[in-house]
């Protein structure tokens, strides 16, 4: 089975200071890794994946994600936030080994950028 | 940029009510998924479909739902009789293939289920 924690409900930072979203995961095989982001009243929309190479991997609107076999994390990192970051952020992680194209999703972290 | 267009945006139903939400996903993908988000919940796997079949679902996905792809373009879910429990926001993805290197899936904006 295949599971996904974030373990913060939400993450509070200033506008032009760096952020991370952090995400950890559990398969039992090598692990497809992804981000999503949703604004209000809209879908999941992509923002980056680590398939396999390099382990930092740069996405939309300058976020950036970092795989970390050994610690089973997947964390999402901004240098610099904007207000207009605010939203919600899901990680998700496939299993390349299942046999399915199934993601399982975490609960989501809340990011408020102030000001 | 392509996109998964799902309609209505919002319905409301009354309970015991059969519902079809609908979604038309990407030209040239071959899988399609649906998912459900719980107010204030994680978004949730229900069904994923291919080759005009199901190929995975989860336990949520009991007999009072069914996927169906009527025609070559749109990709339906059923609600046979909805319960209050169903009020979520539904979304609907589809994506290129399922093989090493895919981008993920495509996701719809939803559609915003509300049973009374």
């Amino acid at each position: 089975a295949q599971s996904v924690a974030q373990p913060e409900d939400q993450v509070n930072v200033a506008e032009g200071n760096p952020l991370t979203v952090k995400c950890t995961y559990s398969v039992s095989g090598n692990p497809y890794l992804f981000w999503y982001v949703q604004y209000p009243n809209r879908g999941l929309q992509f923002l980056l994946k680590y398939i396999t190479g390099d382990n930092l991997v740069k996405g939309s609107y300058g976020f950036e994600a970092e795989f970390n076999k050994s610690q089973t994390s997947f964390h999402l990192k901004k240098p610099s936030a904007l207000v207009s970051d605010s939203a919600l952020y899901f990680c998700a992680v496939r299993d390349v080994n299942s046999g399915y194209s199934t993601l399982t999703f975490g609960k989501g972290t809340m990011l408020l950028v102030s000001p | 940029e392509p996109e998964v267009t799902q309609t209505p945006s919002h319905q409301v139903t009354q309970m015991g009510q059969e519902v079809i939400l609908r979604c038309v996903p990407i030209s040239n993908h071959l899988y399609f998924y649906w998912y459900r988000q719980i107010l204030g919940q994680k978004v949730e796997f229900l069904v994923s479909f291919y080759n005009n079949e199901i190929s995975e679902k989860s336990e949520i996905f009991d007999d009072q739902f069914s996927v169906e792809r009527p025609d070559g373009s749109n990709f339906t879910l059923k609600i046979r009789s909805t319960k209050l429990e169903d009020s979520a926001m539904y979304f609907c993805a589809s994506s290129e293939g399922f093989a090493t290197g895919d981008s993920g899936y495509t996701f719809g904006s939803g559609t915003r289920l509300t049973v009374v």
